[in-house]
């Protein structure tokens, strides 16, 4: 089945700072998707990216689908951004595979 | 919020017991997933389901069962409960198998 390998596993950051979250994936997919687990457990849909690039408000998403990697931009990190980062892709019609995420932790 | 409900938030039973998770998806999403997240497994895809039928199985143990019903509300039947059950429950919904929606889960404690 697809391996799916997030990097890096942890990351603490000063409020303010910027990071990228990476994301690989061993076979070609047309579904990838990004969330942020709160530390409530909920799941929150970030982008639906299984190429191009995409924005929403300080977080970005890029796939290079022929490359078989995602990346996630977090600007002007908050305390709110605190949590873990999952990449999950699949193929059509097939399940979602999850990596085993980035932990993020932003402090004051 | 997703669109996606489960009931109940919290569960806290023996080993040995039986429970039922429930899930309704967001309206008009025909297929509902079932994922498990454990501190050692991470989210582990169980099963699939669109329309009423079962479409997909993933890591689902013999003792999980699970159902689509006509007003495509799913439940998970879980039984002979173990300590190792013990984990986040997850049902995601989507309309066209691509983009997929999670609810904010059930928290299952076998004691």
């Amino acid at each position: 089945g697809i391996q799916v390998e997030q990097s890096p596993p942890d990351l603490i950051l000063q409020e303010g700072a910027n990071s990228t979250l990476r994301c690989n994936f061993s076979d070609s997919v047309n579904n990838l998707q990004w969330f942020h687990q709160n530390p409530w457990g909920q799941l929150i849909n970030l982008f639906y990216i299984p190429s191009g690039t995409k924005q929403n408000g300080r977080l970005s998403a890029t796939t290079v689908a022929t490359e078989r990697y995602s990346l996630l931009y977090i600007s002007s990190s908050q305390t709110t951004d605190s949590g873990v980062y999952f990449c999950a892709v699949g193929q059509a019609g097939t399940a979602l595979i999850f990596g085993k995420g980035t932990t993020l932790s932003v402090s004051s | 919020d997703s669109g996606v409900t489960q009931t109940p938030k919290h569960l806290i039973t023996a080993t040995g017991q039986r429970v039922t998770l429930r899930c309704s998806p967001r309206s008009g999403d025909l297929s509902v997933y079932w994922y498990q997240q454990s501190l050692d497994q991470g989210l582990q895809f169980l099963i699939q389901y669109y329309n009423g039928e079962e479409r997909a199985k993933g890591n689902i143990l013999e003792r999980f069962s699970a159902q689509q019903f006509p007003d495509l509300h799913s439940e998970l039947n879980l039984s002979s409960l173990e300590l190792g059950d013990s984990a986040l429950y997850f049902c995601a919904s989507s309309v066209d198998s691509r983009e997929r929606f999670f609810g904010p889960g059930t928290r299952l404690t076998v004691l």
